[in-house]
């Protein structure tokens, strides 16, 4: 089936130690993203890529890397300069252009202790 | 930017009622998409709707474009219609950057 996987679904951390997201998707998807969600909060956007080995900042990239080598793929590592780790984290993928819309993979749980 | 906002905020409902959520954006905008997030954080495609009506089985929503507003109708709620609902668009046309609404809380009571 086609579709976006993430994992770990659930990640507990130490503070100060970087973890690394994982994100697929088989949709032949153009562009992918990853956002943020606090407890009762909205969706924040924090990198996005519309074609392999080109990605752009969001509102919230401070703490946040990624790397877009394949077009399937497009993990997320939170580094130890993120201040605020842990939350609900979300990838998605899409093909604006064709007025595609916006899918999203289950998410991943991070817990920083 | 554009801003989107969403009412309400909040909304419980007793099972086999009906309800109305809103989506309000600052500017014009493409796209249009409704979502659903259920308890355990998974976010449901509903509609992508630019403009005009659609419905799929107890949901419906309409886009009104030159207003720039759409509304999601769900008629006789069940409790599986609980979580929080996103309204969502790019930015601008074409781009690949979506701006999300600030939800709205659903809660349906058995």
């Amino acid at each position: 089936d086609g579709g976006i996987t993430q994992s770990p679904k659930y990640l507990f951390r130490k503070e100060g130690q970087n973890v690394t997201l994982s994100c697929e998707q088989n949709l032949n998807h153009d562009a992918m993203y990853w956002y943020r969600q606090d407890p009762g909060q909205g969706l924040r956007l924090i990198y996005y890529s519309q074609i392999v080995n080109d990605f752009q900042k969001g509102d919230i990239a401070e703490g946040y890397s990624v790397s877009r080598e394949k077009k399937e793929s497009f993990p997320l590592t939170v580094t130890s300069a993120q201040k605020n780790p842990t939350a609900f984290y979300l990838c998605a993928s899409s093909t604006p252009a064709r007025g595609d819309t916006i899918y999203f993979g289950e998410g991943s749980w991070l817990t920083v202790v | 930017g554009i801003q989107v906002e969403q009412s309400p905020p909040d909304l419980i409902l007793q099972e086999g009622a009906n309800s109305t959520l809103r989506c309000n954006f600052s500017d014009s905008v493409n796209n249009l998409q409704w979502f659903h997030q259920n308890p355990w954080g998974q976010l449901i495609n509903l509609f992508y709707i630019p403009s005009g009506t659609k419905q799929n089985g107890r949901l419906s929503a309409t886009t009104v474009a030159t207003e720039r507003y759409s509304l999601l109708y769900i008629s006789s709620s069940q409790t599986t219609d609980s979580g929080v609902y996103f309204c969502a668009a790019p930015i601008t046309s074409g781009t690949y950057k979506y701006i999300f609404g600030t939800g709205t809380r659903l809660k349906v009571l058995a």
